[in-house]
């Protein structure tokens, strides 16, 4: 089945690391979403991309920056980790003609 | 930017009553209002969405009710199931199918046996 994956699945690291979070999938969809989950404060989302050359920030950008390397794939870095950056963190997809979206299983992330 | 806000953060229900959860959003210009249902330790899933165009709209056992005038949505379980305990999100979009959601903050649903 088509789908839509997320590595490492946790991960845990220290203030000041530089960290790579990657997504994947396979459904063909040219839109893809980060977004954060913190108890109480839903899915934030902090960047999405509409096609390899479309990359958008979104409502808590700041610490983070991404990569898309190809259709079906999109990396969020933390280039100097922080503690408050700990959280769940989500990778989802849509296509530009349906308004469902996919998401991966998540990593969980500890910055200690 | 859009703001989506949810009422309650946690709703405790026994089992076979129903659950009724709300949201307000910002932007009159939303037009398009899903709902998420995060299972423990899974990942979110759209459970039923509405479109500006409707007012309500069922699907089984759920249902979701929207008023435009008002800015304010809501999610309605009926005959809640213990496998009905979850973590549920709203969220909102504006412009053309696909365009990014924001999300409320997220209810967390205890049905009680």
């Amino acid at each position: 089945d088509a789908d839509v994956t997320q590595t490492p699945r946790n991960r845990i690291t220290k203030t000041g690391k530089r960290i790579m979070l990657e997504c994947s999938q396979t459904k063909g969809h040219d839109r893809m979403y980060w977004y954060r989950q913190d108890p109480g404060l839903g899915l934030r989302l902090i960047y999405y991309s509409f096609d390899v050359k479309d990359i958008n920030k979104g409502e808590i950008s700041d610490g983070y920056s991404v990569s898309r390397q190809a259709q079906a794939k999109f990396s969020l870095s933390l280039e100097s980790a922080i503690p408050n950056q700990t959280a769940l963190y989500f990778c989802a997809t849509s296509d530009s003609t349906t308004d469902t979206q996919y998401f991966g299983p998540g990593t969980r992330l500890t910055v200690l | 930017g859009e703001n989506v806000e949810q009422h309650p953060s946690t709703l405790s229900v026994q089992e076979g009553d129903s659950a009724v959860i709300k949201c307000t959003y910002s932007d009159s210009a939303s037009n398009y209002f899903p709902w998420y249902k995060q299972e423990l330790g899974k990942r979110p899933q759209l459970i039923i969405d509405i479109r500006s165009n409707v007012g309500e709209k069922k699907d089984q056992r759920i249902a979701v009710t929207l008023n435009k005038t008002a800015k304010h949505f809501s999610l309605h379980i009926t005959e809640t199931q213990p496998e009905d305990s979850a973590v549920y999100f709203c969220a909102a979009r504006k412009g053309a199918a696909g365009n990014k959601l924001t999300f409320g903050g997220g209810t967390r649903v205890l049905v009680k046996p």
